[in-house]
C-alpha cells in the first residue's frame, strides 16, 4: 500500500534562518506531489505541485521554493524564514487521472521565531 | 472552479447521523463535488466525491441534488472519533494540469458523547 512520510513533525526556527522540509511517498509511482501550508484556524492554501522529476509548479509568489530530486521524493525549501512562514506544512500525493483525490502526510507545524 | 458555502460548526449526537450540507450554486456541468475531513492537527483525508449520482462508501454517504446546486454528506453513525473539520470541495476531476483542490473553511463537526 502506499503511504506518506513527512519530517519532522515539529520545527521552531529564528527568523532568518535557512529550511528544509522533506517528504516521501512509498508504494507508487510517478505520483503528482503537493505542498500545502495551512496558517492558524484557516484552510489549505497549495504552494507548489509537481508532476514528475524537476518539474515545479508554483501557485503562490513567496519566501519558498520545492524542488523533486526523485521520482517520490519533494523537498521544500526556504534561504531565509520570514515570520509569516510560520504555519502547517502539509505534503500530498495523487495519482495521474484522479488528481483531485490526494492523500496527506502527518504534516510539519514550523514555528518563526 | 466553483465556490462552496458550509456552516462553519456542527453538532451531532454519537451514533446518530450526521449531516453535513454544502451549497455549490455556481457549479459546471463538469465539476465534481468532494469531501475531505481534517482532524485536528492532522492531514486532511480523503472521504468520497460524486458528479450526479449519490454516492456510497464505507466511510460516508454523498447526496447530490437533482439541480446540483447543493450535497449532503452523511456520516450514519458519527462517532467521537469523527470529531473533524469537513471541507466540501467542487472541481473538475484532475485530467487538466489546472485543475485544483481549493480548501475553504469548512465545517467543524463536533459529536459529543
Amino acid at each position: 500500500s502506499q503511504t506518506i512520510h513527512q519530517w519532522p513533525a515539529t520545527l521552531v526556527q529564528p527568523v532568518g534562518s535557512p529550511l528544509s522540509l522533506e517528504c516521501t511517498v512509498e508504494g507508487t509511482s510517478n505520483p503528482n506531489l503537493y505542498w500545502y501550508r495551512q496558517a492558524a484556524g484557516r484552510g489549505l492554501q497549495l504552494l507548489f505541485y509537481s508532476v514528475g522529476i524537476g518539474q515545479i509548479s508554483s501557485e503562490v509568489p513567496q519566501n519558498l521554493s520545492a524542488s523533486r530530486p526523485q521520482d517520490r521524493q519533494f523537498i521544500l525549501s526556504s534561504k531565509k524564514l520570514l515570520l509569516s512562514d510560520s504555519g502547517f506544512y502539509l505534503c500530498a500525493w495523487s495519482g495521474w487521472i484522479a488528481k483531485n483525490i490526494q492523500y496527506f502526510g502527518a504534516g510539519t507545524r514550523l514555528s518563526v521565531l | 472552479d466553483a465556490k462552496t458555502t458550509q456552516p462553519p460548526s456542527m453538532d451531532c449526537a454519537e451514533g446518530r447521523a450526521a449531516n453535513l450540507p454544502c451549497n455549490h450554486s455556481t457549479i459546471s456541468g463538469n465539476e465534481y463535488v468532494y469531501w475531505y475531513r481534517q482532524i485536528h492537527s492532522q492531514g486532511p483525508q480523503y472521504i468520497i466525491h460524486g458528479l450526479k449520482n449519490n454516492e456510497t462508501n464505507e466511510m460516508a454517504s454523498l447526496i447530490i441534488t437533482e439541480d446540483r446546486k447543493s450535497s449532503t454528506l452523511i456520516l450514519p453513525h458519527a462517532t467521537l472519533r469523527d470529531t473533524a473539520v469537513y471541507y466540501c470541495i467542487v472541481s473538475f476531476r484532475g485530467e487538466t494540469s489546472g485543475s485544483r483542490l481549493t480548501f475553504g473553511e469548512g465545517t467543524q463537526l463536533t459529536v459529543n458523547p
